[in-house]
């Protein structure tokens, strides 16, 4: 079935500091979403990206596709504590038997 | 508009037990994901319901089960606990569900504790 690899497991950074994780699925991705979990709190849906090489921002967070559609990556400048969380991108195929495969997730903490 | 409410929101049972967990999507949204969060797993996805039907089922045994009535609130059902049934689980829902691509919005889960 469809994996999904994420890494970082953990970052630790000083606030301010820059901050990536990156997605590869063993499959081509119909799409791909990231949520935000925050400590003992639920999945919040950030973003999706559906077309080959698209680049999303948010304020200081930017998403990208790969040209494949098979990998991803989140960046954020200048973190703050806000940011504190867990952030997991997720592959969808279109439906199906794998239904919305979750990467592990990258448990990021920001050191004041 | 009110979230994804999802009932209870904790529950100890111990092994062989069953235990019904209830899922109330956003008002309009037909669609209903659920998915299970380990510390070792992660998510991983349990099933998707459409319309009262089952679009989407996931690698997991049989004693997981679900169902999605006419109001589009949906039900999962676990029978003859395991220890490591013991998971947050989360439902989601969606307008037109995985196929279309939607985004998926989350209720708050239930902590379930198998002793």
């Amino acid at each position: 079935g469809q994996q999904v690899m994420q890494i970082p497991q953990y970052q630790h950074v000083q606030e301010g500091e820059d901050f990536t994780t990156y997605c590869n699925s063993s499959t081509t991705l119909s799409n791909i979403q990231w949520y935000k979990q925050r400590p003992g709190g639920h999945p919040v849906f950030l973003i999706q990206l559906v077309k080959s090489g698209e680049v999303k921002k948010q304020k200081r967070l930017t998403f990208q596709f790969g040209e494949a559609k098979k990998n991803s990556s989140l960046h954020i400048t200048a973190t703050q504590t806000t940011d504190v969380g867990t952030y997991f991108c997720a592959g969808n195929s279109g439906g199906g038997a794998d239904g919305l495969t979750f990467g592990k997730g990258t448990h990021l903490i920001i050191q004041p | 508009k009110a979230g994804v409410t999802q009932t209870p929101r904790y529950l100890i049972k111990t092994r062989g037990q069953q235990v019904t967990l209830s899922c109330s999507p956003i008002s309009g949204h037909r669609s209903v994901s659920w998915y299970q969060q380990t510390p070792g797993q992660g998510l991983q996805f349990l099933f998707e319901y459409f319309s009262e039907t089952q679009r989407n089922k996931g690698n997991f045994p049989g004693r997981f089960s679900g169902r999605q009535f006419s109001n589009s609130r949906s039900e999962m059902n676990v029978s003859t606990l395991e220890l490591g049934d013991s998971a947050l689980y989360l439902c989601a829902s969606s307008l037109e569900g995985l196929a279309g691509a939607d985004t998926q919005y989350f209720g708050p889960g239930t902590r379930l504790t198998v002793l």
